[in-house]
């Protein structure tokens, strides 16, 4: 039983195009959360969910849409692909994002390359 | 920002010896959390520091949080060649939901 699961696990796609990945948590966590992982590793949150809500949207250009239709869901739309969104986005869960000590649970994540 | 910094960026040991990777911030934090993330993998949550001075231990690993909550550290004692990932501190504050990334310690192990 995979806690964080994202599909797809790759996506290769032409610049220009839309395109979508989703991720699911059975964790029963009430946050959930898109990180942009670039070639150099660097980790940067992009959005938060709480319980459907959005809360947290860090500068993403609005190309960039997410969607959870229900807590346990988060999907990331994206239009009008561009070579620099390539990267690993990883779908990520908390439960009481800082308090109890558990951490975020990350999902395997999606290399996505635009070409 | 509100940024951590961690240093090394990069870590090459042979296996055995021990290694140290240490976050610093100029403000104060309210709590700092670590992640290890395998090559081609995903961060994988290890320990979460609350309080000041605060040391815990996971077998090889110990982690401390400082007197003045600015920094932190993950020494590995003793490397493995299973130690090999990056490392990153996280800072959170309170109870948001943003938990903001250091640039990660890339540790590779020589057998």
């Amino acid at each position: 039983d995979t806690a964080v699961s994202q599909t797809p696990k790759y996506l290769v796609t032409q610049m220009g195009n839309d395109k979508s990945i989703k991720c699911e948590q059975n964790l029963g966590h009430d946050t959930m959360y898109w990180y942009k992982q670039d070639s150099k590793k660097f980790l940067k949150i992009m959005f938060s969910y709480n319980n459907k809500e959005l809360i947290i949207n860090e500068t993403v250009p609005n190309r960039f849409s997410p969607k959870s239709p229900d807590k346990a869901h988060l999907n990331l739309h994206i239009n009008s692909l561009e070579l620099g969104d390539s990267a690993v986005y990883f779908c990520a869960s908390s439960q009481e994002a800082l308090q109890g000590g558990n951490g975020y649970t990350f999902g395997s994540g999606t290399r996505l390359t635009v070409v | 920002g509100q940024q951590v910094m961690q240093i090394p960026q990069y870590q090459h040991v042979q296996e055995g010896e021990d290694f140290t990777t240490y976050c610093n911030s100029s403000t104060t934090l309210s709590n700092i959390q670590w992640y290890k993330q395998r090559p081609g993998g995903h961060p994988v949550f290890l320990i979460q520091l609350v309080k000041s001075g605060e040391v815990k231990k996971q077998k090889r690993l110990t982690f401390q949080f400082g007197e003045a909550k600015k920094n932190s550290s993950l020494h590995i004692t003793a490397t493995q060649t299973t130690d090999v990932g990056t490392y990153f501190c996280a800072r959170g504050r309170g109870s948001n939901y943003k938990l903001t990334f250091g640039k990660g310690t890339l540790l590779t192990v020589n057998p």
